[in-house]
């Protein structure tokens, strides 16, 4: 039973455009949902994270939306780069003492 | 990488020989996660450690087995190498205290079962 479902596998998107990633969750005493980005022949990195008692979180062109009763939450890259091209991960936990659960993962290629 | 490293960082090995993979942290934190990432599966959780000598079972951890000593190590081993055991292996440590869960992940060990 996959836990969090990521959606879409793979994504293209015009430089400067905003890309868009979606994950649903199921269950509901996740509190902690962060995104990992990773570059080919990397390790996953720490992009950003949000818990549940806010809707939205920015962090320059990184942007979380959370929908607690929909029980899902959006990556959004505003300004995409080809720099930005990367596979990109969401996660979920229960108050930290718990491993993280993630998604598929999903391949961004920001095109010139 | 977080004072995270893994070793080695590649290996080739031969079906049914043992192979052990070593996580070393330098930041002294208390738990520590084994991964694998394959194609279409995303990072599936083997084995974590959540104090020395204080280990458990993740969702895929048939075939393999941990151990920590110290706090700063923990190792991965698969008993019996298998072909369905190639994959990218990683590590991650993370310290949940005081509201922050973040998890910091290693360079990687890519592993290949002939």
């Amino acid at each position: 039973q996959q836990q969090v479902k990521q959606s879409p596998q793979s994504l293209i998107v015009q430089k400067g455009g905003i890309s868009i990633i979606n994950c649903a969750y199921e269950n509901t005493a996740f509190d902690y949902f962060p995104w990992y980005q990773q570059f080919p022949g990397k390790g996953p990195a720490l992009l950003i994270a949000i818990r549940p008692d806010v809707s939205e979180k920015k962090e320059g062109r990184f942007t979380i939306s959370f929908n607690k009763s929909a029980k899902q939450f959006s990556l959004h890259i505003m300004d995409s780069q080809p720099g930005d091209s990367a596979t990109y991960f969401c996660a979920a936990s229960i108050r930290g003492n718990t491993p993280l659960v993630f998604g598929k993962g999903t391949r961004l290629s920001v095109i010139a | 990488d977080a004072g995270i490293t893994q070793s080695p960082r590649h290996k080739v090995t031969e079906t049914g020989t043992p192979v052990t993979l070593r996580c070393h942290q330098t930041e002294n934190h208390r738990y520590m996660y084994w991964y694998r990432q394959d194609p279409g599966h995303g990072l599936r959780l083997i084995h974590y450690s959540y104090g020395v000598k204080d280990t458990d079972k993740g969702e895929v951890s048939d075939g393999y087995s941990v151990s920590r000593s110290k706090t700063e190590d923990f190792l991965l081993t698969l008993e019996s190498a298998t072909s369905s055991q190639t994959s990218v292996y990683f590590c991650a440590i993370s310290s949940p205290s005081g509201g922050r869960y973040e998890q910091y992940f290693g360079p990687g060990t890519r592993l290949t079962v002939t």
